[in-house]
């Protein structure tokens, strides 16, 4: 398995402002992927984010709105950019560890006014 | 294009009413199908990975088991401490996974 951590757990955000958001994993993964769940809703993969190489967007994302670093194995990080009240979400930060199944971070749950 | 349906939406249990919950996809090439029980504001925590149609896997009240087309979790006398939503999912050989919406379930005392 894996330890996710997630920063911040929540905020409250005015809206045209950015956020960064920080996950740690406990091990070294190479697949780390981030999800966004809007409210009463199922997860949507947003990015997966390799160390040494660029975040690959799914469709509907892209990099300016969503940028995401990958300095290492075990930390990564997702901004969310010049946010909208549409944009209130959780965002989740989620790893393959060895084992081959996928693990959650607690999330960060995100409300813009 | 790989999918996954939950069904029902949502159910309502008393406690220690067995039921089940159906997850039903279609995939170009199954690599493994997922469990997880997500409580509310939190995320999804691991249950179960099933890989191949005939497999079981059991977690206290929790039983998963797996088909061609399918995927139950049987939830056994239920306790109110089970309410979550339970979300399935597939990974393909493309090493892509795709959720269901979920089921959530609420247990009553």
């Amino acid at each position: 398995s894996a330890v996710i951590s997630q920063k911040p757990s929540r905020d409250i955000c005015q809206r045209g402002t950015s956020l960064t958001i920080q996950c740690q994993v406990d091990s070294q993964v190479t697949m780390m992927f981030w999800y966004r769940q809007q409210p009463g809703q199922s997860l949507t993969l947003i990015a997966t984010a390799n160390q040494g190489s660029e975040a690959t967007y799914e469709s509907g994302f892209v990099i300016d709105k969503f940028p995401i670093s990958r300095p290492n194995l075990t930390f990564s990080t997702l901004t969310v950019s010049n946010m909208s009240p549409e944009d209130s979400s959780i965002y989740l930060c989620s790893v393959v560890p060895n084992t081959g199944e996928l693990f959650f971070g607690e999330g960060s749950r995100l409300t813009v006014l | 294009e790989d999918q996954v349906t939950q069904s029902p939406e949502a159910l309502r249990l008393q406690e220690g009413e067995s039921s089940s919950l159906n997850c039903s996809y279609t995939v170009s090439g199954l690599r493994g199908l997922f469990w997880y029980r997500q409580d509310p504001g939190k995320g999804p925590e691991f249950l179960f990975t099933l890989y191949s149609a005939g497999e079981e896997k059991e977690k206290e009240r929790l039983k998963a088991t797996l088909t061609k087309k399918e995927s139950f979790l049987h939830i056994t006398a239920p306790k109110p401490e089970d309410s979550a939503t339970y979300l399935c999912a597939v990974l393909d050989y493309g090493q892509n996974f795709v959720f269901g919406p979920g089921t959530r379930l609420s247990v009553l005392p």
